[in-house]
């Protein structure tokens, strides 16, 4: 199984800043990565798709990048309802896999 | 607007059968590959199970193949998991999810989830 390791776990951030959150496959994924928010208490929402594509009506200010093994999700401005615990998924080989996800914090 | 509506959930004994059920509307259901995906308390996400569009190709990963069977019905656009031999790892959130390809792809639209304890 492809293995996905998010960075950092956890992380503290003010209003406004930009924050960055990685996740490194264990093999070439070719791209093939979503990127999913999940707010306390409700199910996950996909926010990017194909490392670098934004799904219809999430807000501008995040977005992805990557190739090959890494990748990242980057969201600028932070926002108070950005709050979240947030996953990456590869989809490019059988079984899928989660990263264990990076829970975002309001400092 | 797409929903997606679980239940059937609830505390099981281990070894024995719980049977989840989703309820899709505001897309062609038929028209979509569907999935079961779990989270087990303040875990993370975990993929269960995929269906083709007709029924006839289904995808499980190593832990619950052999176990779990997801199978739909398009007549009433809805989705199932027959969980069998249950085991107190099976305990989760057990979300419907969405995926607009064939496997191995992203779930688009995930439904609000349901509780599965497998307990004695």
């Amino acid at each position: 199984d492809i293995r996905m390791t998010q960075s950092p776990a956890s992380l503290s951030a003010s209003l406004g800043e930009t924050v960055n959150i990685e996740c490194l496959a264990s093999e070439d994924i070719y791209s093939d990565l979503a990127w999913y928010q999940q707010k306390p208490g409700k199910s996950p929402q996909l926010l990017i798709y194909n490392a670098n594509s934004l799904q219809n009506g999430v807000p501008s200010r995040f977005s992805g990048s990557g190739s090959g093994t890494q990748y990242s999700l980057k969201i600028n401005s932070l926002q108070s309802e950005d709050v979240a615990t947030y996953f990456c998924q590869q989809y490019n080989n059988y079984p899928n896999t989660f990263g264990a996800g990076t829970k975002l914090e309001l400092k | 607007e797409v929903q997606l509506v679980e239940s059937g959930g609830g505390l099981v004994q281990p070894g024995r059968s719980l049977k989840l059920s989703c309820a899709a509307s505001g897309f062609t259901f038929s028209n979509y590959y569907m999935a079961w995906v779990r989270q087990a308390p303040k875990k993370g996400l975990e993929w269960v199970a995929t269906i083709s569009t007709s029924g006839s190709r289904t995808y499980y990963p190593d832990s619950v193949k052999g176990r779990f069977t997801i199978s739909r019905d398009n007549a009433k656009s809805s989705l199932y998991l027959q969980m069998n031999s249950l085991k107190s790892e099976d305990t989760a959130t057990y979300y419907c999810a969405r995926q607009p390809r064939s496997f191995p792809y992203y779930f688009d639209y995930w439904g609000q989830g349901v509780m599965v304890t497998v307990s004695s």
